[in-house]
């Protein structure tokens, strides 16, 4: 079936140094959406991505979608304790109306 | 604020005991989900109304129901909780099917718990 991965697992990182998390996808997919969940808390989208190869800036926080549209990466400069959380990607493959959610990266900041 | 909500936020019932949760919304939207979370696991959706129209996911247990009276309420039925239904569940909401792009919305969650 479809399925999209994320790596790492788990990332812990010392605060103000930059994560990425990197999510690939077993089908070719029509947009990408970026969630995070804090801890005890719910989903919280982030950001969609649509076109082949497109990069998006939310301040510290950059999204990128692959040229093949399979495969996406969320870059965190200089993270911040309240960065914590678990961050999912969701793939939306063509010929569907269901959000596929990767397997998601769980951040810890230690300050 | 408009908005998706959940209720109860933590939920305890027996095993086997018929458990109901509740999702209602504020944002007027014509789909609805309802996604089971596990611990450290990303959500799995179990299924969806477009509008009144009912989407089952083939891997959803027939231990679970759902309901959708009007736009604004949907609810989870589960008829007979075992130890393996304790989990969080989300509800969420999109403006219209995802094959147009819009986010998702999802509620604060009911955490079930299975005595």
């Amino acid at each position: 079936g479809q399925q999209v991965m994320q790596i790492p697992q788990y990332q812990h990182v010392q605060e103000g140094e930059d994560f990425t998390t990197y999510c690939n996808s077993s089908t070719t997919l029509s947009n990408i959406q970026w969630y995070k969940q804090r801890p005890g808390g719910h989903p919280v989208f982030l950001i969609q991505l649509v076109k082949s190869g497109e990069v998006k800036k939310q301040k510290r926080l950059t999204f990128q979608f692959g040229e093949a549209k399979k495969n996406s990466s969320l870059h965190i400069t200089a993270t911040q304790t309240t960065d914590v959380g678990t961050y999912f990607c969701a793939g939306l493959p063509y010929n569907t109306d269901k959000l596929i959610f990767g397997t998601g990266t769980r951040l810890q900041v230690f300050p | 604020d408009a908005m998706v909500i959940q209720n109860p936020r933590y939920q305890v019932t027996q095993f086997g005991k018929p458990v109901t949760l509740s999702c209602s919304q504020t944002l007027n939207h014509n789909v609805m989900y309802w996604y089971q979370q596990k611990s450290s696991q990303a959500p799995k959706l179990l299924f969806h109304y477009y509008d009144k129209d009912f989407n089952n996911e083939a891997d959803t247990p027939d231990n679970f129901q759902s309901r959708r009276p009007n736009t604004s309420f949907c609810f989870l039925d589960i008829r007979s909780p075992g130890l393996g239904d304790a989990a969080m569940y989300l509800c969420a909401t999109s403006r219209d099917r995802q094959g147009v792009g819009p986010p998702q919305h999802f509620g604060d969650g009911t955490r079930l718990s299975i005595l």
